[in-house]
């Protein structure tokens, strides 16, 4: 069965980076991608971008770009997901998604919580 | 302030009929494949809906959807107590080269 394992929670400081990963495993990795979406507690999804397995090519929101990258490692079936320069506004959860060619999002992460605090 | 337009609560007694409406605009809604996810306090979100109106296997059928011009629409008929969850429109925006999602509809069952 598919399933997304996402990597612990973080705490970081205000304009560090933070790395979460996303190991999967059920399906060929390379076949479809894999976008990352978060959420504010209490408030909605924000999609923060999506990088196709099968070539590496990455789209990222405009909220985001500059200061997010992702990348996959084939060899272990596992993403990756880069955020720099955070805030306390970056303080969420954050999920990864199987991303399909026919545009949604069919199996999900547990979440990965964030927490940017002094 | 979300891209997509959906009401932030609705509510109906168990065995009624909800419908949950996602506004958008002709290059989201109107253009591009809507999906629907549910989402239960502090769980993953969860996919009902694809392709405007196809259900994954795993899902029963009281949850449908359509879509109509700049508009889509959940239904979730025969209303149950396990149906008390928040629920997300999303879909492509063509114009912002981006993914967007609803605000959110909070589904309780009285």
């Amino acid at each position: 069965q598919v399933q997304l394992v996402q990597s612990g929670a973080e705490v970081k400081k205000p304009g560090d980076s933070v790395r979460v990963s996303c190991k999967a495993s059920g399906y060929i990795f390379t076949s479809v991608g894999i976008s990352w979406v978060r959420q504010v507690p209490g408030q909605g999804l924000e999609w923060v971008g999506w990088i196709a397995a099968y070539n590496d090519k990455a789209d990222y929101g405009r909220r985001f770009q500059g200061r997010v990258t992702m990348n996959t490692d084939t060899a272990t079936s596992t993403a990756y997901m880069e955020l720099r320069g955070l805030t306390s506004d970056d303080t969420a959860v954050y999920y990864c998604a199987r991303w399909l060619v026919t545009d949604h999002f069919d199996f999900w992460g547990q979440g990965t919580v964030v927490t940017v605090s002094p | 302030q979300s891209v997509l337009t959906q009401a932030p609560s609705m509510s109906a007694a168990p065995g009624q009929r909800v419908t949950i409406s996602c506004s958008g605009t002709n290059s989201n809604v109107g253009k591009n494949f809507v999906s629907w996810y549910q989402q239960f306090p502090g769980a993953a979100p969860k996919l009902l809906i694809y392709e405007n109106n196809k259900r994954p296997s795993e899902i029963p059928d009281r949850f449908s959807a359509s879509k109509s011009g700049t508009s889509a629409t959940l239904d979730i008929t025969g209303l149950q107590t396990g149906d008390e969850a928040e629920y997300f429109c999303g879909v492509r925006d063509s114009s912002l080269a981006s993914w967007v999602f609803g605000g959110g509809t909070q589904v309780t069952v009285l």
